[in-house]
């Protein structure tokens, strides 16, 4: 196993841009999820896909987010517009199933993004 | 919806020496996971210790322990001959085993533990 990567690592935008990022799950996890962490704070929920299916998406991922999981291989999150808000870590982690000990995520580095 | 409360920000520990690190949550589900990650600074976060609700057992992991608590709903670790490696931000987190259809993590606000040599 290479683990869960994520391009790129760091992205610095300007306010009003597009920007978009990437995850490679674990080979053979059919279950990919994003997660964002701001400063000082644990990882929030944000989408989770089962293989190419998004299944359910936070409130915090407002119409300016969007994710993909094309052929049930990596995922790409992209969000449209910018704002100063949206700076922070955004995490990736996969799992090989559900539940039980099959349903442990595992994570990748993560990508911090700057928005200034 | 399901909460975790680490009521420690920060902690530190002698190298060699043991600390606990708190967790408490709050749920009604009887089947549910709880992790230990940690989080290196600038580094990816890696899973330390995961804990069955259906067990009793206390999970280990070579140096590090749990002390699970269902009742009390209390999921704390120990860490024994704390080495410098082990200074990092330390997050509990919840996940749901069964009946739904997202079992996304829920975390905590960390704990940060410092190492001193």
């Amino acid at each position: 196993d290479t683990g869960v990567s994520q391009n790129p690592r760091h992205k610095i935008t300007k306010r009003g841009q597009n920007v978009t990022f990437r995850c490679d799950p674990i080979s053979e996890h059919n279950r990919l999820y994003w997660y964002r962490q701001t400063l000082g704070q644990g990882p929030e929920f944000l989408t989770y896909f089962q293989n190419e299916a998004q299944l359910e998406k936070s409130r915090l991922l407002s119409d300016r987010f969007s994710a993909e999981r094309p052929k049930g291989s990596f995922s790409t999150l992209e969000i449209q517009r910018t704002e100063q808000g949206d700076s922070a870590m955004y995490l990736c982690a996969s799992s090989l199933g559900d539940s039980g000990p099959y349903g442990t995520q595992y994570f990748g580095p993560g990508t911090r993004l700057l928005v200034l | 919806a399901q909460t975790v409360t680490q009521s420690q920000p920060e902690m530190s520990v002698q190298e060699a020496e043991t600390v606990t690190l708190s967790c408490t949550y709050d749920t009604s589900e009887s089947d549910y996971y709880l992790f230990w990650y940690k989080q290196p600074p600038s580094r990816q976060m890696i899973l330390v210790i995961r804990q069955e609700a259906y067990k009793q057992q206390n999970a280990t992991e070579n140096r590090f322990s749990v002390n699970f608590q269902k009742a009390a709903k209390s999921f704390s670790l120990k860490i024994s001959d704390s080495q410098l490696g082990d200074a990092a931000m330390y997050f509990c987190a919840y996940r749901r085993n069964s009946g739904g259809s997202n079992y996304k993590l829920t975390f905590g606000k960390g704990t940060l533990l410092t190492v001193n040599p």
